[in-house]
């Protein structure tokens, strides 16, 4: 199986902030990336797909990038909504798996 | 409005069975591969099965094998994941969500608990 490592596991920061989370692949996975926001008692939302795609609807502050192993998940402005658990998912082979989650908390 | 509801959930013994169901609403439920996965208490994520639009293919995460079936009836806009042999280990959340290689449209979760 294709293990994903996101770092930071955690991260505290301010409203108006850059924030970067990355996401690292066991092996290569080309651009099959995703990336979920969670918010708690919810079910995840898709924010990026093929790594750098934005999913309809969400705010342009939200970018992906990154290849074959390694990937970055960028905030340009955090809001106050913004704060959530993020996890990214590899969709290159199965059995899909996901990242342990980086919780991005209020500083 | 997209909407996947997902039911059946519930407290079950170890060994037991349980069969959930996850009804879709708002878009062309035919047209999409569908998925469960589910969150343990507290835990990260993990995808269980996915099954292609016309039932025609499915896949597991290992430590289902041979215990869960993914299934699908188009005619009724519904997805199915039947549970047997249940452990501690599956009491999760279980979220029914769409999508081929990435998950678009996700339902409100149910949870399933196996305890003696």
């Amino acid at each position: 199986d294709i293990q994903m490592t996101q770092s930071p596991s955690s991260v505290s920061a301010s409203v108006g902030d850059r924030v970067n989370i990355t996401c690292r692949a066991s092996q290569g996975i080309s651009r099959w990336l995703a990336w979920y926001q969670q918010k708690p008692g919810k079910a995840p939302k898709l924010l990026i797909y093929a790594a750098s795609a934005l999913q309809s609807g969400v705010p342009s502050r939200f970018s992906g990038s990154g290849s074959v192993t390694d990937f970055t998940l960028t905030i340009s402005s955090l809001q106050p909504e913004d704060f959530a658990t993020y996890y990214c998912q590899q969709a290159n082979s199965f059995p899909y798996t996901f990242g342990q989650g980086t919780k991005l908390e209020i500083k | 409005e997209v909407q996947l509801v997902e039911s059946g959930g519930g407290l079950v013994h170890p060994g037991g069975s349980l069969r959930l169901s996850c009804v879709a609403s708002g878009f062309a439920f035919s047209s999409y591969w569908m998925n469960w996965v589910r969150q343990s208490p507290g835990k990260g994520l993990e995808w269980v099965a996915n099954i292609k639009r016309d039932g025609s293919d499915k896949d597991y995460v290992d430590s289902v094998k041979g215990r869960f079936t993914i299934s699908r009836d188009n005619a009724k806009n519904s997805l199915y994941l039947q549970m047997n042999s249940l452990r501690a280990e599956d009491t999760a959340v279980y979220y029914c969500a769409s999508g081929e290689l990435d998950f678009d449209f996700w339902g409100q979760g149910t949870l399933v608990t196996v305890s003696s």
